[in-house]
């Protein structure tokens, strides 16, 4: 069985400065693992994904994070954050082969302040 | 390109009913999942269908049940309904070739009373 922990349910951070936001997994197989932010009424869009290769991954809007094989994480960072970062963000996790459903955390809330 | 859609956005309803939620895949994908996310928890897989076929099912009771039409779209059905159904049921849909990611429409709030 696979699982998902977001031990912060929520981090206020002040605007520009830098933010990590933890996920850790828990797995017998292979993973692809997975960052979803969530705007208020809104569905979820996928912020950035490991599938294979490279442990570091970026997205288009400056977060990156890096996957920890051997310590089962996969912590989402930024260097700088903005008002517009203000959201929820969820880790998920599917099995590299085998399984079609995606496991969610119960998700962090980023609340950049002015 | 239409993206994920789903119908209706919010609907009320009291115990014991019925209810019938819809979506359309993005354009291209041929795989249709649905997620239950309650108040304050992350996303919860309720089933995927692929080819009009149940393909994989989460922890959900046989209340739950869907379908997939020939031209990709799905539906969810939940009957009996419980208090404990209310919550926001997003669809997802993906390319079957391509496990990578997952599409998400803005959900149909469900609110049981």
């Amino acid at each position: 069985a696979q699982s998902v922990t977001q031990l912060d349910s929520q981090v206020p951070v002040f605007e520009e400065a830098p933010v990590e936001l933890r996920c850790n997994y828990s797995s017998s197989v292979s993973v692809y693992l997975f960052w979803y932010v969530q705007y208020p009424n809104q569905g979820l869009q996928l912020l950035l994904k490991y599938l294979s290769g490279s442990t570091l991954v970026e997205s288009i809007n400056g977060f990156e994070a890096e996957f920890n094989k051997s310590q089962t994480s996969f912590h989402l960072r930024k260097p700088s954050v903005h008002i517009s970062d203000t959201a929820e963000y969820f880790c998920a996790v599917s099995g590299a082969s085998g399984t079609y459903k995606y496991i969610f955390g119960t998700g962090t809330r980023l609340k950049v302040l002015a | 390109d239409a993206g994920v859609t789903q119908s209706p956005t919010h609907l009320i309803k009291t115990r014991g009913q019925q209810v019938t939620l819809r979506c359309s895949p993005k354009s291209g994908h041929d795989t249709v999942s649905w997620y239950q996310q309650a108040l304050g928890q992350g996303p919860q897989f309720i089933f995927q269908y692929y080819e009009e076929e149940e393909r994989q099912r989460g922890n959900f009771p046989d209340r739950f049940s869907g379908h997939q039409f020939p031209n990709y779209s799905s539906e969810l059905n939940v009957n009996a309904l419980l208090l404990g159904d209310s919550a926001l049921y997003l669809c997802a849909s993906s390319p079957d070739s391509y496990t990578g990611e997952l599409f998400f429409g803005e959900g149909s709030r469900l609110t049981v009373l």
